[in-house]
């Protein structure tokens, strides 16, 4: 298994461009959970899908950001427009059926200049 | 309120020297239990995890963890350090029966040749 897929692992933007995360969970994991990390904050969670319906979003910061999740093997994290404050690593984990162990994927570091 | 303490941010081992990381949680009910390791540049990934019974658990590339309840510590271990472990540490703990994790701040280990 290839684990929790990423993708870009790196991305720098400019202020006001859009910008979306891509995410392809662990096949059989029908949990999907978005966080983010910077020094200041630590690990944020941000949404929680679970069978592809956003369950909890509490924890994305503004209207800025969404997410989708399509299908059980996509997700995407979307932010409209970017500011040099988003600037940070953003994770996908998953988990499965039990719900009680989360896999990360390696994470995009974003840079909003 | 739910917490995790990881008192030491910064902790420096000689190679082949023991090493023991801290973590104190606080929370009504014996939560599950993780160490997640994150290398730079990299995702998290799961060291080892307490669900219940045996307080002693083992974990991947040499790691231990020991859960004490009355002090509501789950503490990482390593009898011997190699360079190759030196990244950062997270403690986490996760309420059973739901999806949200809280992370400690981390540790970042150093390891002196």
């Amino acid at each position: 298994d290839a684990g929790v897929i990423q993708s870009p692992r790196h991305e720098v933007t400019e202020m006001g461009q859009e910008v979306t995360l891509r995410c392809k969970p662990i096949s059989g994991h029908n949990s999907l959970f978005w966080y983010r990390q910077t020094m200041m904050r630590g690990l944020e969670l941000l949404i929680y899908f679970n069978n592809n319906v956003p369950i909890d979003d509490s924890g994305m910061p503004e209207d800025r950001f969404s997410a989708k999740m399509p299908n059980a093997s996509f997700s995407t994290l979307k932010i409209q427009p970017s500011e040099p404050r988003d600037s940070a690593v953003y994770f996908c984990a998953g988990s499965g059926l039990s719900g009680d162990t989360q896999y990360f994927g390696p994470g995009t570091r974003l840079t909003v200049l | 309120a739910q917490s995790v303490t990881q008192p030491d941010i910064h902790i420096t081992v000689s190679e082949g020297a023991s090493l023991e990381l801290r973590c104190n949680y606080s929370y009504g009910a014996t939560p599950y239990l993780f160490w997640y390791v994150q290398s730079p540049g990299q995702g998290l990934q799961l060291l080892l995890k307490y669900f219940s019974g045996d307080t002693l658990v083992q974990g991947i590339k040499g790691f231990e963890a020991e859960f004490k309840r009355s002090q509501s510590s789950f503490n990482l271990r390593k009898p011997s350090v190699h360079w190759s472990d030196a990244a950062e540490y997270f403690c986490a703990v996760g309420p059973r029966g739901t999806y949200k994790y809280i992370f400690g701040t981390g540790t970042r280990l150093k390891v002196l040749a």
